[in-house]
């Protein structure tokens, strides 16, 4: 049975400052989706990897993904307020064709 | 359409009453998902569509929970005699191809209240 785990799962920042969220993953897979969702609000598509060594960068945000460690890392950096929100890690049951999600890491980036 | 859309956004019942979802996915998408996210079991998967073929019905938590997709298209989770641990935020996604090689899109959810 495919488990996601992410750490932490609460994360208070300074604005400026640059933090690291992991997500890893029990069985082989090479496809990790991660989503932002603010308060009350729906899943927001921030990054797909879709292969061992993938990295994808948007903005302050970057994704990569090792496959052979089961390993996913999210890099912030230089954190502003309007990060703060819940991100959530989900890897593929490739065989089975859903999702399934780490518990989410709650992000608060304080001035 | 634009994006995955849900309805109703919010819906309040009482334990006992059947409710029916609906979700809408982007058109053309051949694959389609339920999931639900509450507070103690965080999102789970319930049910996937894939084109034609029959669904994966291994995330459905009981024999009260059903769905159906119409046309490749719309798609109903239907839960009878709600129960209060049926309260949860229902979420819908939809993926252009299988196994979600180009990801997945999230409709807003319908969020359930079970009184």
């Amino acid at each position: 049975e495919l488990k996601v785990e992410q750490n932490p799962l609460f994360l208070s920042m300074q604005e400026g400052k640059n933090y690291t969220i992991y997500c890893n993953y029990s069985t082989t897979s090479d496809r990790l989706y991660w989503y932002r969702q603010d308060p009350g609000k729906s899943l927001e598509s921030l990054f797909v990897l879709l292969s061992n060594g993938a990295v994808k960068q948007e903005g302050r945000l970057m994704a990569s993904l090792d496959t052979k460690a089961r390993l996913s890392t999210l890099h912030i950096t230089a954190a502003v307020h309007d990060l703060s929100a819940t991100y959530f890690c989900a890897v593929d049951q490739r065989s089975q064709g859903n999702l399934i999600f780490g518990k989410g890491t709650k992000l608060s980036v304080k001035p | 359409g634009a994006g995955v859309s849900q309805s109703p956004s919010n819906k309040v019942t009482e334990k006992g009453k059947d409710v029916e979802l609906r979700c809408d996915p982007i058109s053309g998408h051949t694959a389609l998902y339920w999931y639900r996210q509450s507070l103690g079991q965080g999102l789970e998967f319930l049910i996937y569509f894939q084109g034609n073929s029959a669904p994966d019905k291994s995330g459905l938590p009981s024999d009260r929970f059903s769905a159906e997709r119409t046309g490749g298209s719309v798609s109903t989770l239907t839960i009878q005699r709600t129960q209060q641990e049926d309260s949860a935020v229902y979420l819908c996604a939809s993926s252009p191809t299988p196994w979600g090689r180009n990801g997945y899109t999230f409709g807003s959810g319908t969020r359930l209240t079970v009184v």
